[in-house]
């Protein structure tokens, strides 16, 4: 079966670096996305990886190696308002998307 | 703003009664989907429509009906559903279906609760 694994609850101090991990097990793969999504609301685009390496936008940046299944959400400079649920979700060689359960970052000031 | 309103935000039902859930996107997209949203669970998607046509229905039980009238517009008809069903309704667009780095936006939910 096709899995997206994440941890399911992370805590951090405003103003410190958080990293968010991923790791997938799916049926080919055609893209690793990062959502944000705070309580009660819509979730939001944050990111998208199909090669390998590091793409930074901000104060956040995402990593992908496609060899090792694995994907990360680097969080720097956190704000209060980072505290969010972080969804991973990968495109299968079908252009599914399969989408993990989410982490809730609690930052703490 | 999302561009993709969802109306009610709560839902609050019994299990003989029969409701509708509705999405609007204001993006010219032409693809519109419903998520299920659990806690603690991976999105589950049930339905997706392409230029209004429905290309998807995940195994959904038949008490939740699908209806995209245009392209633009999206409900979800629900009736005799289960305590199970509880849950953040999500709607989202895109441009097109699915192809590599397609991205979703979503709506901020319906929350239901099947009493």
């Amino acid at each position: 079966g096709q899995n997206i694994d994440q941890p399911t609850e992370m805590t951090a101090t405003e103003g410190a670096i958080v990293q968010i991990n991923c790791t997938y097990q799916t049926s080919g793969f055609n893209g690793l996305f990062w959502y944000q999504q705070h309580a009660g609301e819509a979730p939001t685009f944050l990111s998208y990886n199909v090669l390998d390496g590091l793409e930074e936008k901000g104060r956040f940046s995402s990593f992908l190696s496609r060899s090792k299944g694995y994907s990360y959400l680097l969080l720097k400079e956190l704000q209060m308002k980072d505290s969010a649920s972080y969804l991973c979700a990968v495109r299968d060689s079908n252009y599914q998307l399969i989408w993990g359960a989410g982490t809730k970052l609690i930052i703490k000031p | 703003e999302t561009g993709v309103t969802q109306t009610p935000r709560h839902l609050v039902m019994g299990m003989t009664n029969k409701k509708s859930l509705k999405c609007e996107q204001h993006l010219g997209h032409n693809a519109m989907y419903w998520y299920k949203q659990s806690a603690k669970k991976p999105l589950e998607l049930m339905f997706v429509y392409n230029f209004k046509e429905q290309t998807e229905n995940n195994s959904v039980p038949s008490r939740f009906s699908p209806e995209c009238p245009n392209s633009s517009h999206l409900f979800l008809h629900l009736h005799t559903l289960q305590p199970e069903d509880s849950a953040l309704y999500l709607c989202a667009s895109s441009q097109d279906l699915g192809t590599g780095n397609e991205k979703l936006f979503f709506g901020s939910g319906t929350q239901l609760s099947v009493l």
